[in-house]
């Protein structure tokens, strides 16, 4: 079965250090990935999406197919980055929905 | 500008009622889901429709049924809800995408269900 797995359910940093947020699938062939962010009282929304390469709030993910990760880094955190992250496959048959992971809690302290 | 809502907001019920919650949405979609969030299990996927006439059950469909009234509008009904349907409900909706594979899902903004 398509799975996905974000390892750490907290990942607790301090503000200005570094961030690596984890992600595993277990899709064959290139699945399509993405990145969702849910802030305090705010809707899930879109962060990145593999395809296009872009770092949005300083974030950036790359796809690694040999191990089969898409981690999503940051080199400063900053306090407004504290939200729940879910890493997010697209299925490569079928519907090709979304499969969403367990999600990861960033907390940026000060 | 275009949304995608909810209601209720916020619903206590008790154990064995009925309950629908309701999904709007504006985007001009094709596609709509809903999700249930759960401290530590993520968002996993209910059911979800790519059209009127397409309905299909996702991972966590037993104990839920939905009815997809228009393109617009999307209800997932709880029969005859128990204590771990508690949780956090999200409706999401998505265009069919042409060329490309990409299709962004948005979000409603959530409803909190509790069933004591």
């Amino acid at each position: 079965a398509q799975r996905v797995t974000q390892p750490e359910k907290l990942l607790s940093v301090f503000k200005g250090a570094p961030v690596e947020l984890k992600c595993n699938y277990s899709y064959s062939g290139s699945p399509e990935l993405f990145w969702y962010v849910q802030y305090s009282r705010q809707r899930l929304q879109l962060l990145l999406r593999h395809i296009s390469r872009e770092s949005i709030k300083g974030f950036t993910a790359d796809l690694n197919k040999g191990e089969t990760s898409f981690h999503l880094k940051k080199p400063f955190a900053q306090e407004e980055d504290s939200a729940m992250y879910y890493c997010a496959p697209k299925e490569v048959a079928g519907f090709q929905k979304l499969v969403f992971g367990t999600g990861t809690r960033l907390l940026v302290s000060p | 500008d275009a949304d995608v809502t909810q209601t209720p907001r916020n619903r206590i019920t008790k154990t064995g009622k009925r309950i629908m919650l309701e999904c709007s949405q504006t985007k001009g979609h094709d596609r709509m889901y809903w999700y249930r969030q759960d401290p530590g299990l993520g968002l996993r996927l209910i059911y979800y429709s790519f059209d009127v006439k397409d309905i299909n059950k996702g991972e966590i469909s037993d104990g839920y049924s939905v009815s997809r009234q228009a393109q617009a509008k999307f209800s997932l009904s709880l029969e005859s809800a128990i204590p771990n349907q508690t949780a956090l409900y999200f409706c999401a909706t998505s265009a069919v995408s042409s060329g490309s594979s990409y299709n962004e899902q948005f979000f409603g903004p959530g409803t909190r269900l509790t069933v004591l």
